[in-house]
């Protein structure tokens, strides 16, 4: 079975420019996550979808960073402008249908790791 | 105060030693808890899951404490393989739409 699936693995900017990371997740999983992990700390969830509407986006700084899952299978983190703090690595992850709260199991990308200069 | 909480560390312990983590959490509403292993410069992948009755998985324990909102994880036998990232986990809501909050990780070295 295919895991999650993103791109770029690796991306470097200047503070202003804008970038976009894609991920597709595993088949069948409804549920898609973009979490943001900088350096040292934890993942840091940034917006939920379950299918193409949105579960959670409390903690996405709106002013920079939108997402969309437009058919509800893959889906595009973009930051516009970039800033300095946004240096991390964007971690998508999927879950089953069985849901989270039932398994506790996220599936977790590579991720895109970002650097901004 | 963070959501779920845990000493960085980093643990430097000889192999074959018992090691414990431990993780507290803030929002008495929060559901399910887990332990997450990620190794350095990798994604995160499940351990296992924290039970109020305890849950073993061959030299790992994990242990709930819902009065305490307290959380373990206790390794026993320490192997080189060990080394890595533990991240204890929470859900904030039950169903399909469970929520997950990352603590900061614990660091475990495992030394020769």
């Amino acid at each position: 079975e295919a895991g999650v699936a993103q791109s770029p693995r690796y991306k470097i900017i200047e503070k202003r420019q804008s970038v976009a990371f894609w991920c597709n997740p595993i088949s069948g999983h409804a549920t898609l996550y973009w979490y943001q992990q900088i350096l040292g700390q934890g993942p840091k969830l940034l917006i939920q979808f379950q299918n193409n509407g949105v579960v959670d986006d409390s903690q996405l700084p709106k002013d920079r960073f939108s997402a969309e899952r437009l058919k509800g299978v893959d889906s595009t983190l973009k930051i516009q402008p970039a800033k300095l703090e946004d240096s991390a690595v964007y971690l998508c992850a999927s879950s089953s249908p069985l849901g989270t709260a039932n398994t506790g199991e996220l599936f977790f990308g590579e991720g895109s790791r970002l650097t901004v200069l | 105060r963070k959501e779920v909480e845990q000493d960085p560390g980093p643990f430097n312990v000889p192999e074959g030693a018992t090691v414990a983590f431990n993780c507290t959490y803030s929002n008495s509403a929060s559901q399910s808890f887990f332990w997450y292993r990620q190794d350095c410069r990798k994604e995160p992948k499940l351990l296992m899951s924290v039970y109020s009755s305890g849950n073993e998985d061959g030299r790992f324990t994990a242990q709930l404490n819902r009065a305490s909102q307290y959380i373990s994880l206790l390794i026993r036998d320490s192997k080189l393989s060990d080394s890595a990232t533990y991240l204890c986990v929470a859900t904030l809501a039950p169903g399909n739409t469970g929520k997950l909050i990352f603590g900061q990780g614990t660091t475990l070295q495992v030394k020769p």
